[in-house]
C-alpha cells in the first residue's frame, strides 16, 4: 500500500519568513495530493491540493509543488503569520477518480510555529 | 452549515467495554470514511462505507466495525476496548464520484482508562 513520509516533524520560523514542508510517497499510482491544516482540538481542514497532471498550484500565500518522477511534493507558505501556527499534514490517494475509493494516506505531520 | 457532524465530542470508557461513535455526513455526500488519529500522529484509515456496505478497510482488527444507514449516516463500533484505542476518531464524508470533496468532522475524543 501507499506510504507517505513527511519532514520536518517540527518547524519554527519568524513572522514574515517562508516555511517549506516536504513529503515523499511510495505508490506511483498516487495522483491526488491534498494538504491539511489542523489546529489544536479541531478538524483537519483542506488548505490546498494538487493533482498529478500539474506540477505547481498556488493560492495566495500558499503553494504546492509536485515532482512525479521523484515522488515528492512540497508545501510552501510565504510571508508567514502567527495564525499559520498549526499542524500540517500531507496526504496521498492512489488512482483518485478511478478505482480508488478515496482512501487517504497521511504523513506524520509537521508542527509549524510562527513567532511574532 | 451542513458540514460533517460527529457525536459525542468526548467519551471516557473502561478497558473491555464497547463504544459506538456516530457521524452524519455533509449534505449531499454519500460516502463516509473513518480515521483514527493517535496523539501526535497523522490520521490512519479504518474503513469506508458506501451504499450501506464496507467498501474498503485499513489495517484494523475485527474489533472495529461499522455501519451505514439509508440516510448515509454512519456508526463506528469498537469492542473490547484497549488502552491503545485512545485517540481522536475522525469521520470524513465525500461523494463516491468525486473524492476531491473530502470533508472532515471535528472528531470524537475517546479515552480508554
Amino acid at each position: 500500500g501507499e506510504n507517505v513520509e513527511q519532514h520536518p516533524s517540527t518547524l519554527s520560523v519568524q513572522e514574515g519568513d517562508s516555511a517549506v514542508i516536504k513529503c515523499t510517497y511510495s505508490d506511483s499510482a498516487s495522483n491526488y495530493f491534498p494538504w491539511y491544516k489542523q489546529e489544536l482540538g479541531k478538524r483537519p481542514q483542506l488548505i490546498i491540493d494538487i493533482r498529478s497532471n500539474v506540477g505547481e498550484k498556488k493560492d495566495q500565500r500558499i503553494a504546492v509543488t509536485l515532482n512525479k518522477t521523484a515522488k515528492h511534493f512540497s508545501l510552501h507558505i510565504t510571508e508567514t503569520q502567527p495564525e499559520d501556527s498549526a499542524v500540517y499534514f500531507c496526504a496521498a490517494i492512489p488512482n483518485a477518480g478511478g478505482t480508488s475509493y478515496g482512501k487517504l494516506t497521511f504523513g506524520q505531520g509537521t508542527i509549524l510555529t510562527v513567532h511574532p | 452549515d451542513a458540514g460533517v457532524t460527529q457525536s459525542p465530542t468526548h467519551l471516557i470508557k473502561t478497558r473491555g467495554q464497547q463504544v459506538t461513535l456516530r457521524c452524519s455526513p455533509k449534505s449531499g455526500h454519500d460516502t463516509v470514511s473513518w480515521y483514527q488519529q493517535a496523539l501526535g500522529q497523522g490520521p490512519q484509515f479504518i474503513f469506508q462505507y458506501y451504499e450501506e456496505e464496507e467498501r474498503q478497510r485499513g489495517n484494523f482488527p475485527d474489533r472495529f466495525s461499522g455501519h451505514q444507514f439509508p440516510n448515509y449516516s454512519s456508526e463506528l463500533n469498537v469492542n473490547a476496548l484497549l488502552l491503545g484505542d485512545s485517540a481522536l476518531y475522525l469521520c470524513a464524508s465525500s461523494l463516491a464520484m468525486n473524492i476531491y470533496g473530502y470533508t472532515f468532522g471535528s472528531g470524537t475524543r475517546l479515552t480508554v482508562v
